[in-house]
């Protein structure tokens, strides 16, 4: 059971914007920043997010990050098809003292 | 271009042991902190381990704490993970990650270690 909570899954049309959320806590998504990983099965995972909203070089401004409190968020604006994947979140937890994902988000393009 | 590869996967009964390995290349090894991250069948990310870039620092997930030990040879560009006492629900994808908080984040393609009788 992951000390983060994501939605199982989220979809949208082609176009359209997705919002995932991640709710931690106060030892973790409270006190830390938070990144967002993309992954493809049978592929290597990469990052999207990174520091709360900061892209990484490559990654398309459709993606955008944004933290609250003990929440955060990614947004996909202008949903693309190729943007079929599972997306985590991950924070340090100082209580636990290592990196935490949250359970993964399944996106589906309809 | 940066490159992680893993090597030393495979089969293990339960109890066993296996070390699997890391090799970067086309940046400073030396330069980074490195993490393991693993992926069960079915089941979602999890991080591991992490060691800092003298490997003086090192930090586990409590299910492997005092089985698995990390470290690191910065002249040889790699990383180790000596895997202990292994148990089923240590079967999974291992994944070598470079800085994975920050931005130059980079990911292996990964190594598969099964435990089973």
């Amino acid at each position: 059971q992951s000390v983060l909570t994501q939605p199982p899954s989220a979809s949208g049309t082609p176009g359209q914007r997705v919002t995932i959320s991640c709710s931690g806590s106060s030892s973790n998504i409270g006190k830390k920043t938070v990144n967002w990983y993309h992954h493809l099965p049978g592929t290597a995972p990469k990052l999207l997010i990174h520091t709360s909203n900061q892209r990484p070089s490559g990654v398309p401004d459709r993606f955008s990050g944004s933290q609250s409190g003990t929440s955060a968020s990614l947004a996909i604006s202008g949903l693309q098809s190729e943007d079929e994947a599972d997306y985590y979140c991950a924070v340090w937890d100082v209580s636990l003292n290592g990196f935490v994902f949250g359970p993964g988000t399944k996106v589906t393009v309809l | 271009e940066v490159q992680l590869v893993e090597s030393g996967g495979g089969l293990v009964q339960p109890g066993g042991s296996l070390r699997v390995s890391c090799t970067g290349s086309g940046f400073t090894f030396s330069d980074y902190w490195m993490n393991w991250v693993r992926q069960a069948p079915g089941k979602g990310l999890e991080w591991v381990a992490n060691i800092n870039e003298d490997g003086n620092e090192q930090a586990f997930v409590g299910s492997v704490r005092g089985r698995f030990t990390m470290s690191r040879d910065n002249a040889r560009n790699s990383l180790y993970l000596q895997m202990n006492n292994l148990r089923a629900e240590d079967t999974a994808m291992y994944y070598c990650v470079r800085d994975l908080s920050g931005g130059s984040c980079s990911w292996g393609q990964g190594i598969l270690v099964t435990v089973s009788s």
